[in-house]
């Protein structure tokens, strides 16, 4: 099972929105509606942002939203602020009954 | 309030062995299914595998296929990872995760993560 695409890294000023996009196949990202976002800040563990697609946990801030379009899931973060300067990793199921991440991406705040 | 507290990690020589435990509190640990995602030094998060909530279905990535065995004692609130024939490329930070729902079922995501237990694999 192969990583599910990211790109390494994306930046924006703070305010501003920025996307992170998590590309799959049929199998994994396009299959299913379980695309689940995690923010890792250095040395600590990761933190449910965005599960199956688009359900944002209780706690975790609106700015954040999630969206999916074929095998393509998106991340988006509105109003971009320092603290979400952090390493991102999309998930999913798979039709192999897995569970594979993304190549994860690191989000710089200008 | 959810915990999960990982231990067992440390340095085992190629091909040696270990068993990491993950120590569950603050929620009915036999409704969820677990799973265990390592981290390699400066890598991403890869998912190794998972066990339902009874225990009776296992899951596993490919490169760990008959090396590790996953399990749980559901009377204990306690998750393992039996690690056997270790390789240089298994050093990461392990994790026990919690599953929001069944493994094959939503919701899909992990929502509670332990610290982590570093497991190094060296001569």
């Amino acid at each position: 099972q192969s990583a599910l695409t990211q790109p390494a890294s994306v930046s924006g000023s703070p305010g501003q929105s920025i996307t992170i996009s998590c590309t799959g196949t049929s199998s994994d990202v396009g299959g299913y509606n379980s695309v689940s976002w995690y923010q890792q800040h250095p040395g600590r563990a990761p933190k449910l942002m965005i599960s199956d697609v688009s359900n944002r946990p209780s706690g975790v801030s609106n700015r954040f939203s999630g969206s999916k379009s074929d095998n393509t899931a998106s991340l988006t973060i509105s109003g971009l602020q320092a603290e979400d300067e952090a390493d991102y990793y999309c998930s999913s199921y798979t039709s192999t009954n897995t569970r594979v991440f993304g190549t994860g991406t690191k989000v710089t705040v200008l | 309030e959810v915990q999960l507290l990982e231990s067992g990690g440390g340095w085992v020589q190629p091909g040696g062995s270990l068993r990491l435990s993950c120590a569950a509190s603050g929620f009915t640990f036999s409704s969820y299914a677990m799973s265990w995602v390592r981290q390699a030094p400066g890598k991403g998060l890869e998912w190794v595998s998972a066990i339902s909530g009874s225990g009776a279905n296992t899951y596993y990535t490919d490169s760990v296929k008959g090396r590790f065995s996953i399990s749980r004692d559901n009377s204990k609130n306690t998750l393992y990872l039996q690690m056997s024939s270790l390789r240089a490329e298994d050093t990461a930070i392990f994790y026990c995760a919690k599953m929001a729902g069944g493994f094959r079922s939503g919701p899909y995501s992990f929502d509670y993560w332990g610290l982590g237990t570093l497991v190094t694999v060296s001569s």
